[in-house]
């Protein structure tokens, strides 16, 4: 069975930083790309950032470029993202999706981990 | 930046079908993704590659793609499917995907 587990979300204050990982477990993890997708308290889903599985190519969303860095470790199944210099708009609950093969779309997800940037 | 652009909500009677779009000007290259939203739990796949469906995703979900619009069909609404419903694609160079702002479907 798929599972995605994600991590390390808190209360930090507004310039801090934070590093989410996601534990992946029940699929060859080395195969597939990752993304990380975010939702705001009562708003729709933001796409972040995606990592191809030998991460060759990243990618991010323009309001987290140059802050957030995305990151994987294949031997031991886990995906990261480092955030750095944190807004308060970067509330949010923050997934981790296993791409589709050959596909920039998520099929499976995790169920979050929730961040919240105040003072 | 690229959009994708829904319509806020849509409302049926149970047995109906819905039709949920979405537009963008890169769909006639780029696959649409579809996503179904309950309250409080991480989104579901229901249909991929524009039209594909996910094993254990009902037949009444169906998808479609042409010219720059994208269709979610849910032949016969449930009540159980009442949730909010995403698309998700990329931009022409594939770098930057995105989402729709969201549909609330409604089914009463």
């Amino acid at each position: 069975e798929v599972q995605l587990v994600e991590s390390g979300g808190g209360l930090v204050k507004p310039g801090g930083s934070l590093r989410l990982s996601c534990a992946a477990s029940g699929f060859t993890f080395s195969a597939y790309s990752m993304n990380w997708v975010r939702q705001a308290p009562g708003k729709g889903l933001e796409w972040v950032s995606s990592i191809s599985s030998g991460s060759d190519y990243i990618f991010y969303a323009d309001s987290v470029k140059g802050r957030f860095t995305i990151s994987r470790d294949n031997a031991k199944n886990s995906l990261y993202l480092q955030m750095d210099s944190l807004r308060a708009e970067d509330t949010a609950v923050y997934y981790c999706g296993r791409n589709l093969p050959a596909s920039y779309g998520p099929d499976y997800w995790g169920q979050g981990t929730l961040v919240t940037v105040s003072s | 930046s690229y959009e994708l652009t829904q319509p806020p909500s849509v409302s049926v009677s149970p047995g109906q079908t819905a039709r949920i779009t979405c537009s963008g000007d890169a769909l006639p290259k780029k696959y649409a993704y579809w996503y179904q939203q309950k309250s409080g739990q991480a989104p579901v796949l229901v249909i991929y590659g524009d039209g594909r469906r996910p094993s254990g995703i009902p037949e009444r979900f169906s998808g479609s793609n042409s010219g720059t619009m994208a269709t979610l069909t849910i032949s016969g609404a449930q009540v159980d499917d009442e949730a909010d419903y995403y698309c998700y694609s990329a931009d022409s160079s594939g770098n930057h995907r995105v989402f729709g702002g969201g549909t609330k479907l409604t089914v009463l």
